[in-house]
């Protein structure tokens, strides 16, 4: 397994458009997350998935963000109406059950 | 509110000394990681912390849990520059119904030749 892959890798956007995030977890493992990094911070929890049921949604996060994860395999995280605010690191990881995340290599987004 | 606290946020420490990094929990867990993070990258794994008085060492870093005192440490011996970067402890907590992984704060840690 080539482990957790995300794309794109930098994502460089007018505020006001819209960008998709998507990542692929291990083959195996049950649970995706996604989080948000910005300079100098932790990840910051934004929503996760068992199989394909998004069972958790921060209470930090607007409308305008939405993620997907159709089959149970691969996620999508949208983000509608981008403001430089939005600006960040875009980290998805997988697990399997509760156990060790592992994470992908992030999407950076620049809002400008 | 769950909270997981590192310290010291920063660590500038010069080469062949040793120091420890601190990780405190506010809620009960029994399973605590600790990820590396190089600047611009993504985050990596170093220990899994499965149990009370958990121990793991890894070259020149050890890793300890104590669940009682909600508090996991990162000992740091005879450091090197290579061993620059932010460390971060995440706690495994149930909440809402749900396990949710909480990050803390990190620590930057410099090493100085």
């Amino acid at each position: 397994d080539t482990g957790v892959s995300q794309d794109p890798r930098h994502k460089i956007t007018k505020r006001g458009q819209n960008v998709t995030f998507r990542c692929d977890p291990i083959s195996e493992h049950n649970r995706l997350y996604w989080y948000r990094q910005t300079l100098g911070q932790g990840p910051e929890f934004l929503t996760y998935f068992q199989n394909e049921a998004q069972l958790e949604k921060s209470r930090l996060l607007s409308d305008r963000f939405s993620a997907e994860r159709p089959k149970g395999s691969f996620s999508t995280l949208e983000i509608q109406r981008t403001e430089q605010g939005d600006s960040a690191m875009y980290l998805c990881a997988s697990s399997l059950a509760i156990g060790e995340l592992f994470f992908g290599e992030g999407s950076r987004l620049t809002v400008l | 509110e769950l909270k997981v606290e590192q310290n010291p946020l920063f660590l500038s420490m010069q080469e062949g000394k040793n120091y420890t990094i601190y990780c405190n929990y506010s809620t009960t867990s029994d399973r605590l990681y600790w990820y590396r993070q190089d600047p611009g990258k993504s985050l990596e794994s170093l220990f899994v912390l499965l149990s009370n008085g958990a121990v793991k060492q890894e070259g020149r870093l050890m890793a300890s849990l104590d669940t009682k005192a909600r508090l996991s440490t990162l000992h740091i011996t005879a450091a090197v520059h290579d061993l620059s970067a932010t460390y971060f402890c995440a706690v495994v907590a149930f909440t809402s119904g749900t396990y949710k992984y909480i990050f803390g704060t990190g620590t930057r840690l410099k090493v100085l030749a």
